[in-house]
């Protein structure tokens, strides 16, 4: 199946502080990327939807100042959390879809605000 | 809206013993069937679809799936279940009206014995 890259797969950061998530589809062009927050044993919180070239969708309850998506290409999205806090602290996967109808994760980032 | 459920937090199973995870679904439109695996701190690895045709669907590892419309179940079956068959599973779904946005359930965890 296709590649999606995402990095880093760990990052530590202090509070306030603003930490940037990459996401990459490796051998194929990437026309919506998805990015997803995994709390400690529970399951995928769908965050936003991002299409290249334009703004990102985000879902109720998901503050878009706070988490900023950028999809500046076909193979490129990224996810920065501002002003991180501790409750910022999870894991965060991204998934991109090519023309067909599945879509291909990342390895995930684990996010440690201290 | 779309909306995913799986009833057991958890499966305990014997090695060598057959496995099922639970999963039903509901969408608007058609749906689109995804079961994915994630092992500890990884991204999610994509094990089998169904998107339209025979009903039984098999995939990666020796699993299966079976999608039943009626009552709008797809459940993940194994005849043979391995040690190394532990981890989270996650049944997810996506409508076919077009928005591609895939919702998950709560995911499962899967313990076989030895």
């Amino acid at each position: 199946g296709a590649v999606v890259s995402q990095h880093p797969s760990r990052v530590i950061c202090k509070s306030g502080t603003s930490v940037k998530i990459e996401c990459r589809s490796l051998d194929f062009q990437a026309t919506t990327m998805f990015w997803y927050r995994q709390f400690p044993k529970k399951s995928l919180m769908l965050m936003a939807t991002s299409n290249e070239g334009s703004k990102a969708t985000y879902e109720q309850g998901v503050e878009k100042d706070k988490f900023l998506i950028n999809h500046a290409s076909l193979t490129l999205s990224t996810l920065t959390v501002t002003s991180a806090h501790p409750e910022d602290s999870s894991f965060y996967i991204c998934s991109a879809r090519d023309i067909s109808t599945e879509a291909f994760f990342g390895q995930g980032t684990r996010l440690t605000v201290v | 809206a779309q909306s995913v459920a799986q009833p057991e937090d958890q499966v305990n199973v014997a090695e060598g013993n057959p496995l099922t995870v639970k999963c039903t679904y509901s969408v608007s439109g058609n749906p689109y069937l995804f079961w994915y695996v994630q092992y500890p701190n990884r991204g999610l690895q994509f094990l089998l679809k169904y998107i339209t045709g025979d009903n039984l669907v098999k995939g990666s590892y020796g699993f299966e799936a079976e999608f039943n419309k009626s009552q709008t179940s797809f459940h993940l079956k194994k005849p043979s279940a391995l040690v190394s068959d532990s981890a989270l599973y996650f049944c997810a779904v996506r409508d076919d009206t077009g928005g591609f946005k895939t919702i998950f359930g709560a995911g499962t965890r899967l313990f076989v014995k030895a």
